[in-house]
């Protein structure tokens, strides 16, 4: 079993809905990141929390909204999404974050894979 | 950029088959890191080597930074193998992972 869980597993919306997809970690890890994944693709990444706090956004449009409510949990709210942003969307944790060398070390949760209709 | 390609894209392998994967890089990097997609989505670490050799089980990687490429062997491949092999490495300047774009691998039973 992971130790990153992922919720849900499956999620399908419409262009006007607000949902939220969810991710905990119990590893003590001080980093936590969300990468979208687009089929026979390498995952790429969206966002990076390092000590509850964003570091890095790579430019992800405002549908997309992260929120680190505490050290185990990273959640990312979505929001007038299109069906172009179709995709896995994989949450990781590591034990510290880019400031380190070699700290990101990532284990990932099983994904959400989100259809937009 | 740097440039991270792996090779081969695609390989079809009989249950019991060896095979080697490689993961080449245009530039020194900090360190590498070598993943196993499973069909499902589920992305498992399998090796954090920036340098050197390391095995765990059936599997082995070998990275050898200076001539800037890194191997992953499968031996006794078995039907769980399949899936997609991806290997990342972390730039010197800000610690980015930078991807491959991975080696499909399906063993057939």
């Amino acid at each position: 079993d992971t130790e990153v869980t992922q919720t849900p597993k499956h999620l399908v919306m419409g262009m006007t809905n607000k949902k939220s997809l969810k991710c905990e970690q119990h590893m003590g890890h001080r980093a936590m990141y969300w990468y979208k994944q687009k089929a026979k693709k390498p995952p790429e990444l969206m966002f990076v929390y390092s000590y509850e706090k964003l570091s890095i956004n790579e430019s992800v449009p405002s549908r997309f909204s992260p929120e680190c409510p505490n050290s185990s949990l990273l959640n990312l709210h979505l929001h007038a999404l299109q069906p172009e942003d179709s995709a896995l969307y994989l949450c990781a944790s590591s034990q510290e974050g880019r400031e380190v060398s070699g700290a990101n070390v990532l284990t990932f949760g099983a994904g959400s894979r989100l259809t937009v209709l | 950029g740097i440039q991270v390609e792996q090779s081969p894209p695609d390989l079809i392998l009989q249950e019991g088959a060896n095979s080697t994967l490689r993961c080449n890089f245009s530039d020194s990097v900090n360190n590498l890191q070598w993943f196993h997609q499973n069909p499902w989505g589920q992305l498992i670490n399998l090796f954090y080597i920036p340098s050197g050799t390391k095995q765990n089980g059936r599997l082995s990687a070998t990275t050898v930074a200076t001539e800037r490429y890194s191997l992953l062997y499968i031996s006794s491949s078995q039907t769980t193998d399949s899936g997609v092999y991806f290997c990342a490495v972390e730039l010197y300047s800000n610690y980015q992972l930078i991807w491959g774009a991975g080696t499909k691998l399906i063993i057939k039973p």
